[in-house]
């Protein structure tokens, strides 16, 4: 079975500027992750999403950071404006249910700011 | 706040030799635990997992070990292989449902 896509793989944008990902799920999973990877930390979370529902935003920086599932499949996570420190890889992950299944990752989008 | 972390951030094995890599959990209400393998360029991929009512659990050259008493989890690698260097995370299913991941350790096999 095809695996998580996501779009771009990479994305290099000057600070205040704006930028979204994309995530295509596995097909079937209605749960879907985006974590966010700095280099030399472990992924964390920022949203999970119930088919296209937000369960759990509590770590997304809302006052920039936005993201949605309006189909209950793809999901798009956007930066505006960005800053220096949201240099760092933007992982999609899905898995089948919320029962602690297991998550399938994405290859991320590493995204640059200077 | 609750977090997982590891104890080193690198590990060099000779190849062939067996691995020990630990991990140290604070959240004791943790009931789920899981291993990741994350090679330069990709996203993590899993490598194996246990629950709190296990103490150990093994897959295709893989074991993981809890210990819940002083909230330590291991992954041993045996007969490591060249494929095997990687970063490896520990993560942690919590109440969220989104996993809470340590910072990794770096895994380089020796020829």
């Amino acid at each position: 079975e095809a695996g998580v896509a996501q779009s771009p793989r990479y994305k290099i944008i000057e600070k205040r500027q704006s930028v979204a990902f994309w995530c295509n799920p596995i097909s079937g999973h209605a749960t879907l992750y985006w974590y966010q990877q700095i280099l030399g930390q472990g992924p964390k979370l920022l949203i999970q999403f119930q088919n296209n529902g937000v369960v759990d935003d509590s770590q997304l920086p809302k006052d920039r950071f936005s993201a949605e599932r309006l189909k209950g499949v793809d999901s798009t996570l956007k930066i505006q404006p960005a800053k220096l420190e949201d240099s760092a890889v933007y992982l999609c992950a899905s898995s089948v249910s919320r029962e602690r299944d297991e998550q399938y990752f994405g290859p991320g989008t590493r995204l640059t700011v200077t | 706040g609750e977090s997982v972390g590891l104890h080193l951030p690198t590990l060099s094995v000779q190849e062939g030799d067996n691995s020990i890599i630990n991990c140290a959990y604070s959240n004791s209400a943790s009931d789920y635990f899981i291993w990741y393998k994350q090679e330069s360029g990709k996203g993590p991929q899993f490598i194996i997992d246990i629950r709190s009512n296990m103490d150990k659990r093994q897959g295709q050259r893989v074991t993981v070990l809890l210990n819940k008493t002083v909230k330590h989890l291991s992954l041993q690698i045996a007969a490591t292989q060249p494929g095997d260097s990687a970063v490896y995370f520990c993560a942690e299913g919590g109440g969220a449902d989104g996993l809470t991941f340590g910072k990794g350790t770096h895994l380089i096999i020796q020829p």
